[in-house]
């Protein structure tokens, strides 16, 4: 199971563009890497998953280079409302049961 | 219902009592999953359901808790002779069981107190 490593804590303001970057280089073949958000007293929630490349949501994007040993989260023009945990994990359908959660990334968004 | 549903959504209980913890699942995810969280804290992997067999307990922290599923859909986790150790936020999520899926869905939690 790949370990993640991702930045403790973040700050930025309304407007910006906040990129989280989490670093697994023990990613497996057939791993996907997925990103979730988590608001306080709340049940994490999906945000998206990619393998390589480029994905773009409507609510982000994530940028996955070739070695995939890293990946990028990019929230464009946060809001106040964007502040939360985000977790970014590595496996796959048949162990994502087991994911390693970290501690995530607290992003904090100040007006 | 449209999401995973937990309940109670809290329960505070003397330390020695059982507890049990519901949840029902989205209609059709045949991947169920029970996750604790202490405060400030990641995710904790208690166990993983797929359909009405447990593959995998190997989270479970002790021979006080154990876990059960039926019809493929509730499941239930018991806590017996709770400690304040166990005081924590359980979470609940199902997923479709496919193999690009690694998505997903989470309740709001049961919040635990053992006092």
């Amino acid at each position: 199971l790949a370990k993640t490593t991702q930045p403790i804590s973040m700050d930025s303001y309304e407007g910006q563009e906040v990129n989280i970057t989490c670093s697994h280089n023990n990613i497996a073949t057939n791993d996907y890497i997925t990103w979730y958000q988590q608001f306080p007293s709340q049940g994490p929630r999906f945000i998206i998953q990619g393998y390589k490349t480029k994905v773009t949501n409507e609510v982000a994007s994530l940028f996955i280079p070739a070695d995939r040993k890293s990946s990028t989260l990019s929230l464009p023009r946060v809001s106040l409302s964007d502040t939360a945990v985000y977790y970014c994990l590595a496996g796959n359908a048949g162990n994502n049961r087991k994911l390693i959660w970290g501690l995530g990334t607290s992003l904090a968004v100040n007006p | 219902g449209a999401g995973v549903s937990q309940s109670p959504s809290n329960k505070v209980t003397e330390k020695g009592k059982d507890v049990e913890l519901r949840c029902d699942p989205i209609s059709g995810h045949t991947a169920l999953y029970w996750y604790r969280q202490s405060l400030g804290q990641g995710l904790e992997f208690l166990i993983y359901f797929q359909g009405n067999s447990a593959p995998d307990k190997s989270g479970l922290p002790s021979d006080r808790f154990s876990a059960e599923r039926t019809g493929g859909s509730v499941s239930t986790l018991t806590i017996q002779r709770t400690q304040q150790e166990d005081s924590a936020v359980y979470l609940c999520a199902s997923s479709l069981l496919t193999p690009m899926n690694t998505e997903a869905f989470f309740g709001q939690g049961t919040r635990l107190t053992v006092v």
